[in-house]
């Protein structure tokens, strides 16, 4: 299986502040990696698909990249609204793994 | 609009079994790939099952392999999991996905889940 490693696991930051979160892969898996925004109590949301494309109705603040093994998730200018719970996974096939998620709070 | 809405979550003993049903609307079922992922109270999201548009084609996480089922009704637009011989670490919201074409293994569209509690 392919294992999926994110940091960091928690940061605190404030609204405005740019934020980066990485997701490694055990193996290379391409650009063949997906973003999810998850708040308390609710289902995941789609971000970003194959490593870098905004889902539709995604906000452009919201940013992918990478490939291979090493991927990052960019929020450009953090918003009330993005206080949140973010979970990378691999696309590359069955059986399908997420990071283990980064919880985005208030400074 | 993409709607799913799971159903049939709730509590059972240890050994136990439970069928879980998700009903989709607002698209061509039929047409599209589903999974189950899961996620226990407080930890991170785990992909349980997945089934093609047509049913034939399975695959599930090894933890789960010869307990649970994934089953498909185009008919019916539902999709549903059945889950034997449940273990306390089946304990999770569980959560009926939709692939977002095929084998994209991205999930475009979720339910809001249903909670299953496994406990004596």
């Amino acid at each position: 299986d392919i294992q999926m490693t994110q940091s960091p696991s928690s940061l605190s930051a404030s609204v405005g502040d740019r934020v980066t979160i990485t997701c490694r892969a055990s193996q290379s898996i391409g650009t063949y990696l997906s973003w999810y925004q998850q708040s308390p109590g609710k289902a995941p949301i789609l971000l970003i698909y194959a490593a870098s494309t905004l889902q539709s109705g995604v906000p452009s603040r919201f940013s992918g990249s990478g490939s291979g093994t090493h991927f990052t998730l960019t929020i450009s200018s953090l918003q009330p609204e993005d206080f949140s719970n973010y979970y990378c996974q691999q696309s590359y096939g069955t059986p399908l793994t997420f990071g283990g998620g980064t919880k985005v709070d208030i400074k | 609009e993409v709607h799913l809405e799971e159903s049939g979550g709730g509590l059972v003993q240890p050994g136990g079994s439970l069928t879980l049903s998700c009903a989709a609307s607002g698209f061509t079922f039929s047409s599209y790939e589903m999974n189950w992922v899961r996620q226990a109270p407080g930890k991170g999201l785990e992909w349980v099952a997945y089934i093609s548009s047509g049913g034939s084609t399975i695959s599930y996480r090894d933890s789960v392999k010869g307990r649970f089922t994934i089953s498909r009704d185009n008919a019916k637009n539902s999709l549903y999991l059945q889950m034997d011989s449940l273990r306390a670490d089946d304990t999770a919201v569980y959560y009926c996905a939709r692939d977002m074409y095929s084998s994209a293994w991205t999930i475009d569209y979720w339910g809001q889940g249903t909670r299953v509690t496994v406990t004596s």
